[in-house]
């Protein structure tokens, strides 16, 4: 069974602030790795997903992973006060590609200080 | 392009009761999941559908839960006999590729 590991936090960026969030992964052969955010309340929603091939930068978010140390970061610059969330990393269950059923972290909770 | 739709969205039930959950994915998605999800928690893949067919079940509690998508859109996730244990969010999503995404959810009390 794949494991995700996430801090759980809370982690607390001052607002304009790079905000840091990172998950380790169990499984050295997982191919992809997805990042969620979930308001309180509410459902995850995807922001990114990377493959094993490369960091991924997409408006104020970058996805870097590091396979030597089976960790991917989610980094989010000049952090708003509306990037108060809490981050889900996931990978595919399986195989790690197609539309496998993911395994997820407990999730960190990210709040951003005006 | 609507979302994932499901309903009720919440529900308070007693323990031993059943309960039942509906899920309308997005429309040309083949693939469907239940997700549960404790509080405090990440989500927990219960079930995953490859149009009507069962990808993989192996942590669905086959003993008081099942799943069923007949015609390959709708989805329905019931709860027989409900436990305390069982209060959660339980969530579908839906996806054609790798990227999958979730429905409102449905907040499940077991009292």
């Amino acid at each position: 069974q794949k494991e995700v590991e996430q801090n759980s936090g809370p982690l607390s960026v001052p607002e304009g602030a790079i905000a840091s969030l990172n998950c380790t992964y169990s499984d050295r052969g997982s191919q992809s790795f997805f990042w969620y955010r979930q308001y309180s309340g509410k459902s995850p929603e995807l922001i990114m997903f990377i493959y094993s091939n490369g960091d991924k930068e997409d408006g104020r978010f970058t996805a870097q992973l590091n396979k030597a140390s089976q960790y991917v970061s989610l980094l989010i610059r000049d952090s708003q006060p509306s990037d108060s969330a809490t981050y889900l990393c996931a990978v595919p269950m399986y195989s790690g590609g197609g539309a496998d059923g993911l395994t997820f972290g407990k999730g960190t909770h990210l709040i951003i200080q005006p | 392009e609507a979302g994932v739709a499901q309903s009720p969205r919440y529900k308070i039930i007693e323990k031993r009761q059943s309960v039942a959950f509906w899920c309308n994915p997005i429309s040309g998605h083949a693939t469907l999941y239940w997700y549960q999800q404790i509080l405090g928690q990440g989500p927990k893949l219960l079930i995953q559908f490859q149009n009507n067919g069962v990808v993989d079940d192996s942590q669905l509690p086959k003993d008081r839960f099942s799943a069923e998508r007949l015609k390959g859109v709708d989805s329905t996730l019931k709860i027989q006999p409900a436990k305390l244990e069982d209060s959660a969010v339980y969530l579908c999503a839906s996806s054609s590729g790798p990227e999958q995404y979730f429905g409102p959810g449905t907040r499940l009390t077991v009292t």
